[in-house]
């Protein structure tokens, strides 16, 4: 059954990078017909749309986003990463992996809290 | 960017009863809609894609309805674990987006 964790530091100061590793196990992250995203959910509130990436690099991402955001992938690790610069508070949030079919989320990991503060 | 404004924020209903949550587009979608449920301290889990395809492993109390602006998730009858906030999310246009969640409270 596949497995998506989500790991990373719990604590980011504001101004800095945040930095988040997605690990699938159970599957293999090289597929033809999935995706590989990221989304966001600040405490008490709705699901944002990070971005995603393909297997070999192809990558989308959030305009409202996308000036700060890279997503990259390691298939020797079957992992794939999320880098967010020039943090501030709110960008706190649980940040959660996934796997995307057609663009829907069938598989999460169970995400991890991110909180910006100095 | 496509706006999903779900109705009404918050239900509250009785187990047994019939629960019917609104998801509408600001432009159309055309069938690509899908809605996830959420408990809290969890990942959401995709229930419904295409609008009326229901997921792997999801009762088939979950359905889902509707087509362009106006969709529809409907559970027949409450069961205790379906007490939780359920989104909509579209994949017509980039970005994809969710709309803010609908919360199924216990009357």
């Amino acid at each position: 059954q596949l497995q998506l964790q989500e790991s990373g530091p719990g604590l980011v100061k504001p101004s800095e990078t945040l930095s988040l590793t997605c690990t699938v196990s159970g599957g293999s992250i090289i597929s033809s017909t999935h995706y590989w995203g990221w989304i966001r959910q600040p405490p008490g509130k709705g699901l944002e749309y990070i971005g995603s990436m393909y297997f070999y690099g192809t990558t989308y991402y959030n305009p409202s986003l996308k000036s700060r955001v890279t997503i990259s992938v390691d298939t020797s690790k079957n992992q794939f990463s999320l880098k967010l610069n020039s943090v501030t508070a709110s960008d706190t949030a649980v940040y959660y992996c996934a796997r995307q079919f057609k663009d829907w989320f069938d598989s999460w990991g169970q995400g991890t809290l991110v909180t910006v503060s100095s | 960017e496509i706006v999903l404004t779900q109705s009404p924020a918050t239900l509250s209903l009785s187990p047994g009863e019939r629960a019917t949550l609104s998801c509408r587009a600001s432009q159309s979608v055309s069938n690509y809609l899908a809605w996830y449920q959420q408990k809290p301290g969890q990942a959401p889990r995709l229930l419904i894609y295409d609008a009326s395809n229901r997921a792997t492993g999801v009762p088939a109390r979950f359905s889902g309805s509707g087509s362009g602006t106006d969709f529809a998730l409907t559970i027949s009858s409450l069961e205790p674990e379906d007490f939780a906030v359920y989104y909509c999310q579209q994949r017509s246009s980039w970005p994809l987006t969710f709309g803010q969640g609908t919360k199924v409270e216990i009357k």
